[in-house]
């Protein structure tokens, strides 16, 4: 298996831009997650979904942030509009329920997202 | 609800040298506990964890961890440090049932001196 996948690795936009990141999971799996990690927070969850629902989306900032996810191999964060605070990395993770106990997360190598 | 507290968000130890990276957590209700390994540019590797099995727990990389209930602390440790250990290192929790959010501490920057 490839791993959870995500693009693009590096993303610089125009503050006011539209930024769309994405994330394929490893087959399987049924819960998908979105974090972000800044220096001055930490990694943050955004959002976690399971069997494709969204379960909880407490941590997502604010209303300019949402996430999808269509099917079981696809996900979207998409920011509209950007702005420079929310220059961070962004991964994604992907566990399956019952061995995801014992396996932990597969996380992606994220998108660093540079917002100017 | 569940949270770590890593103490220490930088450590240094020589090469060959002990290598202790602290974590407390807090649940209220039994907790799985996880090491993560991040390198320069990369996401983040499980390097071990804790299900309520063995209190002491063996990894990757020659790392293990071990779960005091009394003290509430879930330390890593590795005998002898090695170049290759420099990275970032976050302690994280969940609850045992019902829940799969993991809750992440702030991470500990782990040096290794020459």
């Amino acid at each position: 298996d490839a791993g959870v996948i995500q693009s693009p690795r590096h993303e610089v936009t125009e503050m006011g831009q539209e930024v769309t990141l994405r994330c394929k999971p490893i087959s399987g799996h049924d819960y998908l997650f979105w974090y972000r990690q800044t220096m001055m927070r930490g990694l943050e969850l955004l959002i976690y979904f399971n069997n494709n629902v969204p379960i909880d989306d407490s941590g997502m900032p604010e209303d300019r942030f949402s996430a999808k996810m269509p099917n079981a191999s696809f996900s979207t964060l998409k920011i509209q509009p950007s702005e420079p605070r929310d220059s961070a990395v962004y991964f994604c993770a992907s566990s399956l329920a019952r061995t995801g106990l014992n396996y932990g997360y597969t996380f992606g190598s994220g998108t660093r997202l540079t917002v100017v | 609800a569940q949270s770590v507290t890593q103490l220490g968000s930088h450590v240094s130890v020589s090469e060959g040298a002990l290598v202790l990276l602290r974590c407390n957590y807090s649940s209220s209700v039994p907790p799985y506990l996880f090491w993560y390994v991040q390198y320069p540019n990369q996401g983040l590797q499980l390097l071990l964890k804790y299900t309520s099995a063995a209190t002491l727990v063996k990894g990757i990389n020659g790392f293990e961890a071990e779960f005091k209930k009394s003290e509430t602390s879930f330390h890593l440790t590795k005998p002898s440090a090695h170049m290759s250990d420099a990275a970032e290192y976050f302690c994280a929790v969940r609850a045992n049932f019902g829940n799969e959010k993991l809750t992440f501490g702030t991470g500990t920057r782990l040096t290794i001196i020459p």
